[in-house]
């Protein structure tokens, strides 16, 4: 199965900060296949990118996804309140479906 | 509104069985895949089940093969997941999830989550 690790585990920030999330998995991930979601404490998990780059409906664009193969990158342009959460990347390329340990962005 | 309600969730004893369901609302069930996704507090989720529209298509993770099923009742527009040999490992925040993009995508929504507690 496909390992996927996140960096850093936690990242502290203040808001209007730019945050930059890792996700590295341990085999390419085909076509792209990557999702990112925001959790947030007591919430279930929520769509933010699918394929790697494409923004889920009403997602703000201060939210972007880029890379491809075995790395991948989730960039807040500038943090609102609201986006101190937990992220999560979850790759679909392959079974089985598999996501990563996620990374807390906390006020600084 | 796309919702989706999870039940059933509840403690048992080791060995024990349980079934969890799903109520969907708010879109056309018979056009998706829909997963199980569990969740240990403080942990990544982790991908339990899916079933593709037609039932035709299912599939599990390792850890569960075996001992949990998954069905679907496009009639009563529910999902549901069979649970048995409990473990104190299978012990989660147990959600339902509709696929996007295919049998194998991702899953948008989720919903609120059923907690499994499996002690003795």
């Amino acid at each position: 199965e496909i390992v996927l690790t996140q960096s850093p585990g936690t990242l502290s920030l203040s808001p209007g900060d730019r945050a930059t999330l890792s996700c590295r998995a341990s085999q390419s991930i085909m076509n792209r296949y990557l999702a990112w979601y925001q959790q947030k404490p007591g919430q279930a998990p929520r769509l933010l990118i699918h394929g790697a780059s494409n923004r889920a409906t009403d997602i703000p664009d201060r939210f972007s996804g880029s890379g491809s193969g075995t790395d991948f990158t989730l960039t807040i342009s500038r943090l609102e309140p609201e986006d101190f959460a937990i992220y999560y990347c979850q790759q679909y390329g392959s079974l089985p479906r598999t996501f990563g340990q996620g990374a807390k962005v906390e006020i600084k | 509104e796309v919702q989706l309600v999870e039940s059933g969730g509840r403690v048992v004893r080791p060995g024990g069985s349980l079934k969890l369901s799903c109520a969907a609302s708010g879109f056309n069930f018979d056009d998706f895949g829909m997963s199980w996704v569990r969740q240990i507090p403080g942990k990544g989720p982790e991908w339990v089940s899916g079933i593709n529209w037609n039932s035709r298509n299912i599939q599990y993770a390792d850890s569960v093969r075996g001992r949990f099923t998954v069905s679907r009742d496009n009639v009563k527009n529910s999902l549901f997941l069979q649970m048995n040999s409990l473990r104190v490992e299978d012990t989660a925040l147990y959600y339902c999830a509709r696929e996007i993009g295919g049998d194998n995508g991702w899953f948008d929504p989720w919903g609120q989550g059923t907690l499994v507690t499996v002690s003795s």
